[in-house]
């Protein structure tokens, strides 16, 4: 099982609030992602990350920012909280094996937006 | 913008019959295609990564088969049983891809009945 870790599991908050989730891994994977899932969707890539200090933005807009500064840690954050934002948010973190890239993935953190 | 697509998008197969689906994607620029199980409440974890056309690859009683020219793969389960109700979702990279992250399909939910 990957060791990819993220909190919180569930969040439900309100308008407005500036919220952080968290995405760990103890595998010292340089590259990272997170994704989002709206219900029903597919999971769209939002930002990724090549090793510290490198964030880029993916296929979908996202008002959210990220930052690695550590190779385990590769939090997102919502600076103002919208019902907008209510979505599902899956961390992931890749290896190459065999040549071919294996993306582990978290658990996900469900974000329902008042 | 890329398109996966999976069918069907859920399914209810009863408990010992085999099953398969299907996933499109382009077959222009493939790089790779990989397959994930999504248990509820757990994190996706990589089934399968396939790269040449006519590879089939198994994992006990799952298996995949990959045809880059066409531009399909179909997941067959043998067998089924409770503890495979999943979603499984198929991913795209395309060639030149990597750090770009995986282009997902929406899944196809399958529910083993006893």
């Amino acid at each position: 099982e990957a060791d990819i870790y993220q909190t919180p599991r569930y969040l439900v908050i309100g308008t407005g609030k500036k919220i952080t989730l968290e995405c760990s891994q103890t595998m010292g994977h340089d590259k990272m992602y997170w994704y989002q899932q709206d219900p029903g969707m597919e999971l769209h890539l939002i930002h990724y990350s090549y090793g510290v200090n490198s964030t880029e933005k993916g296929d979908l807009s996202s008002e959210s920012t990220v930052s690695r500064i550590r190779t385990e840690h590769f939090p997102l954050t919502l600076e103002s909280a919208r019902p907008s934002h209510t979505s599902q948010y899956l961390c992931a973190s890749s290896e190459m094996t065999g040549g071919q890239e294996t993306q582990y993935f978290g658990p996900g953190t469900r974000l329902l937006v008042l | 913008i890329l398109n996966v697509e999976q069918s069907p998008q859920s399914l209810h197969v009863q408990e010992g019959d085999s099953t398969n689906f299907t996933c499109s994607f382009p077959s222009s620029n493939f790089y790779a295609l990989h397959w994930y199980r999504w248990e509820t409440a757990k994190s996706p974890e990589a089934l399968f990564v396939m790269t040449l056309n006519g590879d089939e690859k198994k994992k006990g009683r799952i298996s995949a088969t990959l045809n880059t020219k066409e531009g399909y793969s179909y997941l067959y389960i043998k067998g089924s049983q409770p503890e495979d109700s999943a979603t499984y979702l198929c991913a795209f990279i395309l060639s030149g891809g990597g750090a770009d992250g995986l282009t997902f399909g929406k899944g196809t939910h399958l529910i083993i009945q006893p």
